[in-house]
């Protein structure tokens, strides 16, 4: 089975601080991607990546930056978060140009 | 504009009821729909893929019908049980890569 696994599932964070998410995946898929997610808005694309050191803005890059230095790992940070930035975040990762997603189990976080 | 919307909202049903899900987007050039699960906290999982010549496909209790002429598609479940209470995500891919268009999502509630 197709396993993507996101550091964290819960964190709180103060206003200003940096703060990194984590996604791993093991199915040696080249695409993996950022959203998040908040209610009544679905889920919103923030970075994609199609192979390793290769990224692309998705529609709410703002704020966020991305890493991707191996093909099995997908970095999101928030360099100084805000409290908008409060939400879940999922992780997916897919073959192909349209292929299926697999998601992690998503992060919350929260901005104090 | 690409959109994707999803109909109703919220329901509720009595558990062995049976429901239909609707999913109406504008998408241009339509690759492919996927109907997803997502338990509460937890990330969306596929339940099904229509292409553009397949008009109903079948995934247990699951059956998801699409018209690509009218641009809509619906997922029925049958017999429902507790745990189909989630909430289920039309995704609709374009023809452009790595272009996922996700709708809000329809938030369903099986009592007992």
């Amino acid at each position: 089975d197709v396993k993507v696994t996101q550091s964290s599932r819960y964190l709180v964070k103060r206003t200003g601080e940096k703060v990194f998410l984590e996604c791993v995946q093991d199915m040696d898929h080249e695409n993996m991607f950022w959203y998040r997610q908040d209610p009544g808005l679905g889920l919103r694309l923030i970075y994609f990546s199609y192979d390793v050191k290769m990224k692309e803005k998705g529609d709410i890059p703002e704020g966020y930056s991305v890493s991707r230095e191996k093909k099995e790992r997908f970095s999101l940070i928030l360099e100084s978060a805000s409290t908008n930035q409060t939400s879940m975040y999922l992780c997916a990762s897919g073959t192909g140009s349209t292929g299926e997603l697999f998601f992690g189990e998503g992060s919350r976080l929260t901005v104090l | 504009k690409n959109q994707v919307e999803q109909s109703p909202q919220s329901l509720i049903i009595l558990e062995g009821k049976n429901c239909t899900l609707q999913c109406n987007y504008t998408v241009s050039p339509f690759s492919n729909l996927r109907w997803y699960k997502q338990d509460t906290g937890r990330g969306p999982v596929s339940l099904t893929i229509m292409t553009f010549s397949e008009n109903t496909k079948s995934n247990g209790r699951y059956t998801a019908t699409l018209d690509a002429d009218t641009k809509q598609s619906s997922l029925h479940i049958t017999a429902s049980q507790l745990s189909d209470s989630a909430s289920y995500i039309c995704v609709v891919s374009a023809v452009e890569a790595y272009k996922y268009i996700f709708g809000t999502g329809t938030r369903l509630k099986v009592l007992a």
